[in-house]
């Protein structure tokens, strides 16, 4: 089974200030690798994923994440955020398998967005 | 609107007393998922299905049960609930692919088992 490290459990970050959350994941064959944001009392919605190709990927809300295949990371960064960006945020993998759909969460990096 | 539901949002009970979550998709997904999630331990897997009558264990499903009689409806099933299963439950639900689709969640079921 795949393992997910997120480094940092909490980020403040002034607004307007960019800001990198890190993500670490076992090594594997082939991997999916995903961010997702919860923000507060709701459920979990995608901000982006890295399938195949080009390993830097545009989400929404002006995120990106870059693939790293040697140092098996799939950072996240916003170079400016918002108030509004104040959330949880879960990186994920899955195996490139047929039918394995099941995804492997890391631990959560709570973003907080300081006016 | 394509979307996941869950019911109840918010449930308090007592240890032993039997409940059921339900969740339901009406995005003809055939994956269905269940989750737990803990502070400072993300979201871990319970129970997962492939489709109807297809289901499998995740990381943790000592205490739960779960079906699949029907493709939109996965329902989350704690026989004797206990207060180690107080929590965040989400339901998930996605296409059936190569592992590449992407999951949509429920709003959650925050369970306080006294």
């Amino acid at each position: 089974a795949q393992s997910v490290t997120q480094l940092d459990s909490q980020v403040p970050v002034f607004e307007e200030a960019p800001v990198e959350l890190r993500c670490n994941y076992s090594s594997s064959v082939s991997v999916y690798l995903f961010w997702y944001v919860q923000y507060p009392n709701q459920g979990l919605q995608l901000l982006l994923k890295y399938l195949s190709g080009s390993t830097l990927v545009k989400g929404i809300n002006g995120f990106e994440a870059e693939f790293n295949k040697s140092q098996t990371s799939f950072h996240l960064r916003k170079p400016s955020v918002h108030i509004s960006d104040t959330a949880e945020y879960f990186c994920a993998v899955s195996e490139g398998r047929t039918g394995a759909n099941n995804l492997f969460f890391g631990t959560g990096t709570r973003l907080t967005v300081i006016p | 609107e394509a979307q996941v539901t869950q019911n109840p949002r918010y449930l308090i009970t007592v240890t032993g007393k039997k409940l059921t979550v339900t969740c339901s998709q009406n995005m003809n997904h055939e994956y269905m998922s269940w989750y737990r999630q803990d502070p400072g331990l993300g979201l871990r897997q319970i129970y997962y299905s492939m489709n109807v009558e297809v289901t499998d264990k995740g990381d943790v499903p000592e205490g739960y049960k779960v079906s699949r009689k029907e493709k939109r409806n996965f329902p989350l099933i704690l026989e004797s609930p206990s207060p180690n299963q107080t929590s965040l439950y989400f339901c998930a639900s996605s296409l059936i692919g190569r592992s590449q689709e992407t999951q949509y969640f429920g709003p959650g079921t925050r369970l306080l088992v006294l």
